[in-house]
């Protein structure tokens, strides 16, 4: 099974483009997505099938993954952005989140 | 709109069983699956296990398996879990969400979770 690995904290100034990764062996044979987490609240998707974005999410979250690594990318954030982000891989019987990444927006 | 709502706030003894529902709303409840996801205090999120609502058919996570049992009532719309033989290592809230499949299968809406405490 998968080990997601991914960075505990990143931080970005508004308005800049916030990079998260997600790394694994091979990472690139299968789908991922990502999820945001306010404090308090229920998980949130915001990419599925790597780049894909459900309705109701803003344009500036993008996503991509090949080779050992997937991506999310935030494009002009914004403080509403601030949370948990989690990676996801499932594939056939296998499901593993990575250990999430605290975006912080100063 | 697709709406799950979750049973309350659960606080066990060491050994005890608990079992949480999910009742489901806004969409066909046997076209999805549910999935199950718990997060300890201060922790990250860890997958618990799926059901397919239509089949019944079961996928938990290896951490799990013997004490964990996931069901649904289609008459309903309401998802269950239980788990057995509890230690104050599964304080933790549980979260359901609707499982969308297609080619691979993703989580796109969430209960509001469930807090389930274990204490002597």
């Amino acid at each position: 099974s998968y080990e997601l690995i991914q960075a505990p904290s990143v931080s970005v100034s508004p308005g800049q483009t916030a990079s998260l990764t997600c790394s694994a062996d091979k990472l690139g044979s299968v789908y991922v997505s990502w999820y945001q987490q306010k404090p308090g609240q229920s998980p949130v998707l915001v990419i599925f099938q790597d780049n894909k974005r459900p309705s109701g999410i803003p344009e500036r979250f993008s996503g991509s993954n090949s080779g050992n690594t997937a991506t999310l990318m935030i494009t002009g954030t914004q403080a509403i952005d601030e949370g948990d982000y989690y990676c996801q891989a499932w594939d056939s019987s296998t499901v593993v989140f990575g250990g999430g990444t605290k975006l912080t927006v100063l | 709109q697709v709406h799950l709502v979750q049973s309350g706030a659960e606080v066990k003894q060491p050994g005890a069983s608990v079992k949480v529902s999910c009742k489901a709303s806004g969409y066909t409840f046997t076209t999805y699956g549910i999935s199950w996801v718990r997060q300890a205090p201060g922790q990250g999120l860890e997958w618990m296990g799926w059901i397919s609502a239509k089949k019944g058919d079961t996928n938990y996570a290896q951490n799990f398996q013997g004490r964990l049992t996931m069901t649904t009532e289609t008459a309903t719309n309401t998802a269950y879990l239980e788990l057995r033989s509890l230690t104050s290592d599964d304080t933790a809230m549980y979260y359901c969400g609707r499982v969308v499949c297609g080619g691979n299968c993703w989580t796109d809406s969430w209960g509001q979770g469930t807090r389930v405490t274990v204490t002597s």
